[in-house]
């Protein structure tokens, strides 16, 4: 079970664009359309910021964008806030044998 | 709103076991998938493991590294999922999450998590 591949850091300065990237393989994310991706504080519960590649569960600001290329997903984050500031993973199906596979994670810095 | 709180987490001597609680609220229970999450002190999110809801069968899925020493179980008429721990070895310490499936891959909503520290 190989972790998706995600830079372990990113930064931005307020207002800005930042994008993380997840890659994986035809097994996982190339295969499915079931990429998620989670923001975390530490000491607090992840929450959930986009699921199905590029779907906001209500609540989330529109702020946050999804979209995958074959093996490669991405989650953008536009207009970048002190609250942004933040460990971010996605996460991947990838078949009934291995259904859940995350990335490494990716802490993001507001500047 | 959903509500995910664990407990049951604590130090434990290597080969030990210890016993994970979920009590979840905000949802219907006995129709979710759930799951448990982990991550080791430094690192990244680790599944641990999956439960189906009853009419789906409520069975199981495990990750390879845990595989053999964990066992996962619900109690639809508490509202409580489980996470027996056997078998423990230092590299099972973390924070333990639970996690509620939503109607795809994902999840949906986690707990806060409970800690779990295996040392002699």
């Amino acid at each position: 079970q190989s972790a998706l591949t995600q830079p372990p850091s990113a930064s931005g300065s307020p207002g800005q664009s930042v994008t993380i990237s997840c890659t994986g393989t035809s097994s996982d994310v190339g295969g499915y359309n079931f990429v998620s991706w989670y923001q975390h504080h530490p000491g607090k519960a992840p929450k959930l910021m986009i699921f199905k590649v590029s779907q906001r569960p209500s609540g989330v600001s529109n702020r946050f964008s999804g979209s995958k290329s074959g093996n490669t997903a991405s989650l953008t984050v536009s207009g970048l806030q002190a609250d942004d500031e933040a460990d971010y993973y996605c996460l991947s199906y990838a078949g009934s044998n291995n259904p859940v596979v995350f990335g490494g994670g990716t802490k993001l810095t507001v500047l | 709103e959903a509500q995910l709180v664990e407990s049951g987490g604590g130090f434990v001597k290597p080969g030990g076991s210890l016993r994970l609680s979920c009590a979840a609220s905000g949802f219907t229970f006995r129709r979710a998938w759930m799951s448990w999450v982990r991550q080791a002190p430094g690192k990244g999110l680790e599944w641990v493991g999956r439960i189906r809801s009853q009419s789906a069968g409520g069975t199981t899925d495990y990750a390879a590294p845990v595989k053999g020493r964990i066992s996962i179980s619900r109690d639809d008429s508490k509202n409580t999922l489980y996470l027996q721990m056997n078998s423990l070895k230092s590299e099972d310490t973390g924070v333990y999450y639970c996690a509620h499936y939503g109607d795809a891959e994902y999840f949906q909503d986690w707990g806060q998590g409970t800690l779990v520290r295996v040392s002699s």
